[in-house]
């Protein structure tokens, strides 16, 4: 039972366009979404999070959409640029009743820029 | 600020071994999470401490445990390993639980 997707398993980007990558979840007491970005031998780095209150949260060139109603959140990269490439995970987690949380991952999606 | 470290990189054992992982978290921070990545299964969670104390914990068998130290430095241990055990073990540390969480480096473990 995978409740984080990422359906795009890789994507391919001209260097200074919009590249957009898409997450969709099913368990609705998800309450807070997280990017992260992994080069080959990393460990993930953060990217940039939203809580489930919002439905925007920008950071310099990222930006994440989260619409609760579809379970669905993306994660905007403008303009795009060559050390964006990497692989992207989307994650999401609920706290429970200790105030602990648990990432759970979707699959990764592989960005390519091309200059 | 140094980040999350783990030791060691890279590891080779036999099935039926077992194997111990160090995780050193961000300074200042007291929560530390295991996680585990596989092709086939991608990241999933193993578990969470804080305070020493195991706050949650993923669906693996007993043969995944860890603790965690006074000074927030966490080990996981592997008993009896498979050779499904093969993986990248990812370590991330947080203030607090709840918190946004750092990675660290990873440990490449073969099991043959």
């Amino acid at each position: 039972d995978q409740q984080v997707k990422q359906n795009s398993p890789s994507l391919s980007v001209q260097e200074g366009r919009i590249s957009i990558l898409n997450c969709d979840y099913t368990n609705s007491m998800f309450d807070y979404f997280l990017w992260y970005k992994k080069y080959p031998a990393e460990g993930p780095t953060f990217l940039i999070s939203i809580s489930s209150i919002k439905d925007k949260n920008e950071d310099g060139r990222f930006t994440v959409f989260l619409n609760k109603s579809a379970k669905h959140l993306s994660l905007h990269i403008v303009p795009s640029q060559p050390g964006d490439s990497a692989v992207y995970f989307c994650a999401a987690t609920t706290i429970n009743f200790q105030g602990a949380q648990k990432l759970v991952f979707g699959q990764g999606t592989r960005l390519t820029i091309n200059p | 600020k140094a980040g999350v470290t783990q030791t060691p990189r890279y590891l080779i054992k036999t099935r039926g071994q077992q194997v111990t992982l160090s995780c050193s978290p961000i300074s200042g921070h007291r929560s530390v999470s295991w996680y585990q990545q596989t092709p086939g299964q991608g990241l999933q969670f193993l578990f969470e401490y804080f305070s020493e104390t195991q706050r949650n914990k993923g669906n693996f068998p007993g043969r995944f445990s860890g603790r965690q130290f006074s000074n927030s430095r966490s080990e996981m241990n592997v008993s009896t390993l498979e050779l499904g055990d093969s993986a990248l073990y990812l370590c991330a540390s947080s203030l607090k639980p709840g918190t946004t969480q750092y990675f660290g480096p990873g440990t490449r473990l073969l099991v043959l």
